[in-house]
């Protein structure tokens, strides 16, 4: 079965610095992985998803994320944080074996210290 | 048009009454989601309909009966909620199959009183 794992519940950066959001995924197939963001009081909206083409995927935003097969990983980044940036990062996982399903990480809290 | 529309957006209800969420996409999107979330946490799975059939419910109250009239509409309607039940109910939509990503609406916040 899928499953993914986000390391960090909470993460806190200045204004300008990088931005790192770690997820593990559990796969007996090539998965296809997506992050969303959730600003407080608001729906989910996709940065980002990896469906087997380039390893290396650019979002919106500025953020961009690496699948790494051998570390079974796909980690948010961006370069240089901004204030907007503070929000709920949700990496997800689609369920292969029932293809209706999303199976969703615990979050990570961004917070953005100026 | 990429988005998937809920309303009301706010709604607050008592133990007794009954009430609908709806939720509409002109996307062409087959699968519809309804997930509830609480504070804090991830969005929960409760159903899903595919090209208009349930497909799957996540043992989910009786209380809470999801209804898909049409392939643009969802709706959820409440009946004899308990406080509990007061979370952000959101919906989403996708083109069914593995690969692809899910469009969610801004969320209805439901409060029971």
């Amino acid at each position: 079965a899928q499953s993914v794992t986000q390391l960090d519940s909470h993460v806190s950066v200045s204004e300008g610095t990088p931005v790192l959001l770690r997820c593990n995924y559990s796969s007996s197939y090539s998965p296809s992985l997506f992050w969303y963001v959730q600003h407080p009081n608001k729906g989910l909206q996709l940065l980002l998803k990896y469906t087997s083409a380039a390893t290396l995927v650019k979002g919106i935003n500025g953020f961009e994320a690496e699948f790494k097969k051998s570390e079974t990983s796909f980690h948010l980044t961006k370069p240089s944080a901004h204030m907007s940036d503070a929000a709920e990062y949700f990496c997800v996982v689609s369920d292969r074996g029932n293809t209706d399903k999303l199976i969703f990480g615990t979050g990570t809290r961004l917070q953005v210290f100026p | 048009d990429t988005e998937v529309t809920q309303t009301p957006k706010h709604l607050v209800m008592g133990m007794t009454n009954k009430k609908s969420l709806k939720c509409e996409q002109h996307m062409g999107h087959r699968a519809m989601y309804w997930y509830k979330q609480k504070a804090k946490k991830p969005p929960e799975l409760m159903f899903v309909y595919s090209y208009e059939k349930l497909s799957i419910n996540e043992s989910v109250p009786s209380r809470f009966s999801p209804e898909c009239p049409n392939s643009s509409l969802l709706n959820l309607h409440l009946h004899a909620l308990q406080p509990e039940d007061s979370a952000l109910y959101l919906c989403a939509s996708r083109v069914i199959g593995v690969n692809t990503e899910a469009f969610f609406g801004q969320g209805t916040r439901l409060t029971v009183v």
